[in-house]
């Protein structure tokens, strides 16, 4: 089945610990996304990447940080800088063209910080 | 410029009512506009797209209606269920541009039983 995997489901973290959040995606899709999106609010987008190696900062970089060494892979890195962490991580990737341009999520992880 | 705004905030609708929510945008060069669906605890999922080249389409009892001229886009749920209750969002894409799309706040739809 083709679709976006996040691991793990559920994250605690101790504050200053870094943490990393999975993101892997088998719909050959050239773009891929982090979305935080707090309790009752919108979604706003950390970083996303365009290509292999190459990535852009989006509204709220500050205190994450990312990595697209394969199409497939997007991890995010939330480290100790950020200072409410707190969330639920969406991540997604697409495919623009000109035949579509859907926007696919995972099912997200929810960080914790105790 | 490259704000999408949507209201309401939230929104109660008896079963079987419509439910309408709407979006709107400034930058001319959006040219794909979709609507998710998120229910507690899940990713959102889309619904329905559509382009400006149309005013309206429609999937079962969704439809997209889109006014270019005045930059609004809004969504209908015809003979709304329970099981709508969910949170809509409405999105905006520049298909030659960066990527990027751009979210609305968010429409917290509970349908009453």
């Amino acid at each position: 089945d083709g679709g976006i995997t996040q691991s793990p489901k559920y994250l605690f973290r101790k504050e200053g610990q870094n943490v990393t959040l999975s993101c892997e995606q088998n719909l050959n899709h050239d773009a891929m996304y982090w979305y935080r999106q707090d309790p009752g609010q919108g979604l706003r987008l950390i970083y996303y990447s365009q290509i292999v190696n190459d990535f852009q900062k989006g509204d709220i970089a500050e205190g994450y940080s990312v990595s697209r060494e394969k199409k497939e892979s997007f991890p995010l890195t939330v480290t100790s800088a950020q200072k409410n962490p707190t969330a639920f991580y969406l991540c997604a990737s697409s495919k623009p063209g000109a035949l579509g341009n859907e926007q696919f999520f995972g099912p997200g992880t929810r960080l914790t910080v105790l | 410029q490259q704000q999408v705004k949507q209201s309401p905030q939230s929104l109660i609708v008896q079963k079987g009512g419509i439910s309408i929510i709407n979006c709107a945008y400034e930058n001319t060069a959006f040219d794909y506009f979709p609507w998710y669906q998120q229910f507690p605890g899940k990713g959102p999922a889309l619904l329905i797209a559509i382009r400006p080249d149309v005013s309206e389409k429609k999937e079962g009892r969704f439809t997209i209606s889109f006014n270019k001229s005045a930059k609004q886009f809004s969504l209908h749920i015809m003979d709304s269920q329970p099981g709508d209750s969910a949170t809509y969002f409405c999105a905006a894409l520049h298909t030659s541009g960066t990527y990027k799309y751009i979210f609305g706040t968010g429409t917290r739809l509970k349908v009453l039983a």
